[in-house]
């Protein structure tokens, strides 16, 4: 099906481990994010990528990696997770840059839990 | 830091009463964009407003800007049962490259 999906929907981890979310869209999008939800906070934006192998830090990068080596993927990676870590992660993929006004397509979400 | 900041952070109505909901953002736009979210979903782009213009309306949906107070709200009228969900707005930077950049939301409830 068309469309941007992220797995795994929940994650549960422990502190310190390494965890990988992914995320994959369909429509050839440039444009890949990576947001995450706290209570209180809102989204925020961790990573962003503007065409494969481009990336670029947002507002809280720290503790997190991306990588884009092909146009559909953008897979975030919690190196060592540590508990302020746990959150709801949002990926979304856009035709267009921010300032080129393009809306963003959001996948469904992958809840992680770090004990 | 948060570009936009939605008002209030929880608004409960009836059904058929009209919902309003506000932004304020810091800096200078291109455009504004809405989002809704159901609760344990991710957001579904409802409308944009670009900085040039004033009013837009898509079905129940009325948007509004005003550069000047660097400011926009939201209006559902004859709202549903259904419209429950947390509504955010979004801005860009004026900067090419800049990120959208969402505020922490209102929350929506509405009771039949």
């Amino acid at each position: 099906d068309a469309g941007i999906t992220q797995s795994p929907r929940y994650k549960i981890t422990e502190t310190g481990r390494q965890v990988t979310l992914m995320c994959h869209q369909t429509w050839s999008h440039s444009y890949m994010f990576w947001y995450r939800q706290d209570l209180g906070h809102g989204l925020r934006l961790i990573y962003y990528s503007a065409a494969a192998d481009i990336t670029d830090k947002g507002e809280v990068p720290d503790g997190y990696v991306v990588s884009r080596s092909k146009t559909e993927n953008f897979p975030l990676t919690l190196e060592s997770a540590t508990r302020s870590q746990t959150s709801v992660y949002f990926c979304a993929s856009s035709s267009r840059g921010p300032s080129g006004t393009g809306e963003l397509f959001f996948g469904e979400g992958s809840r992680l839990t770090v004990l | 830091s948060q570009q936009g900041e939605e008002d209030p952070q929880a608004l409960s109505i009836q059904e058929g009463e009209n919902a309003t909901m506000n932004c304020s953002y810091k800096t200078s736009i291109n455009n504004l964009q809405w989002y809704r979210q159901n609760s344990g979903r991710g957001l579904v782009h409802l409308i944009l407003i670009r900085s040039n213009e004033r009013e837009k309306h898509s079905g129940r949906l009325r948007v509004t800007l005003d550069t000047s107070k660097k400011s926009s709200s939201l209006l559902i009228t004859a709202s549903r049962a259904a419209d429950t969900a947390s509504y955010f707005c979004a801005t860009d930077g004026a900067q090419a490259g800049t990120a959208l950049i969402f505020g922490k939301g209102t929350t929506l409830s509405v009771s039949s």
